[in-house]
């Protein structure tokens, strides 16, 4: 059964440090994964989607890894700013066109 | 503007009653999913539909019910054979198909509470 964990489960950086974001999965046959934003009672945003032939993806100040074989995908955050405070999901798509979550990173940034 | 839309953005039920909680999407998406968020843990898949008039359960399934009659909506019934129903409930689209670049877009969520 895939399981998906965040590491860590929460995180308080000072304004303008670049960060490292940690997920890892237990099997290695999926389709993608997708990395996802959530501000407080909010729904998710999709940051970035590494589908399995890749390696990583960028967007902006955001850049996310993907290693299949070590069963690890990092999210890179440069320079980071108190607006990227909120909590961030990685999910894997299983090979059966859902996902399965992990339960988050808690991000916070202050001035 | 495309996007998904849910309705309405908090619900309050008394114990026993069912609920319909509405989800509706204008990205031309065949697949949607339905997850359920309780504090501290990951998103759990309810049901999903690939196609219209078809759906499947998904991990939570019990005390819920879908349907899927158009493309553009698949509302979620809260039934009161579900026994904790008070979460954040999540839907969801993509294009479907099983293909790698699959990617799921999300509306902003219906907070429901039982009294």
């Amino acid at each position: 059964k895939q399981e998906v964990t965040q590491i860590p489960a929460a995180l308080s950086v000072p304004e303008g440090e670049n960060l490292v974001l940690n997920c890892s999965f237990t099997d290695s046959a999926i389709y993608n994964l997708q990395w996802f934003r959530q501000d407080p009672g909010k729904g998710l945003t999709s940051l970035l989607l590494i589908q399995s032939s890749q390696r990583e993806q960028t967007s902006g100040r955001l850049n996310a890894s993907l290693d299949k074989s070590s069963g690890r995908s990092t999210l890179y955050i440069a320079a980071s700013q108190p607006g990227d405070s909120a909590t961030y999901l990685c999910a894997v798509d299983h090979n059966t066109d859902k996902l399965i979550f992990g339960t988050g990173t808690r991000l916070q940034v202050f001035p | 503007d495309g996007g998904i839309t849910q309705s309405p953005k908090y619900l309050f039920r008394k114990e026993g009653q069912n609920v319909t909680l509405s989800c509706e999407q204008n990205l031309n998406h065949d697949a949607m999913y339905w997850y359920r968020q309780d504090p501290g843990q990951g998103l759990r898949l309810i049901y999903y539909s690939q196609i219209v008039n078809d759906f499947q359960k998904g991990d939570i399934a019990e005390g819920y019910s879908v349907s899927r009659e158009k493309k553009e909506s698949f509302p979620l019934t809260v039934t009161s054979a579900q026994k904790n129903p008070t979460a954040f409930y999540l839907c969801a689209s993509s294009i479907g198909g099983f293909i790698s670049y699959n990617e799921q877009f999300f509306g902003p969520g219906t907070r429901l509470t039982v009294l």
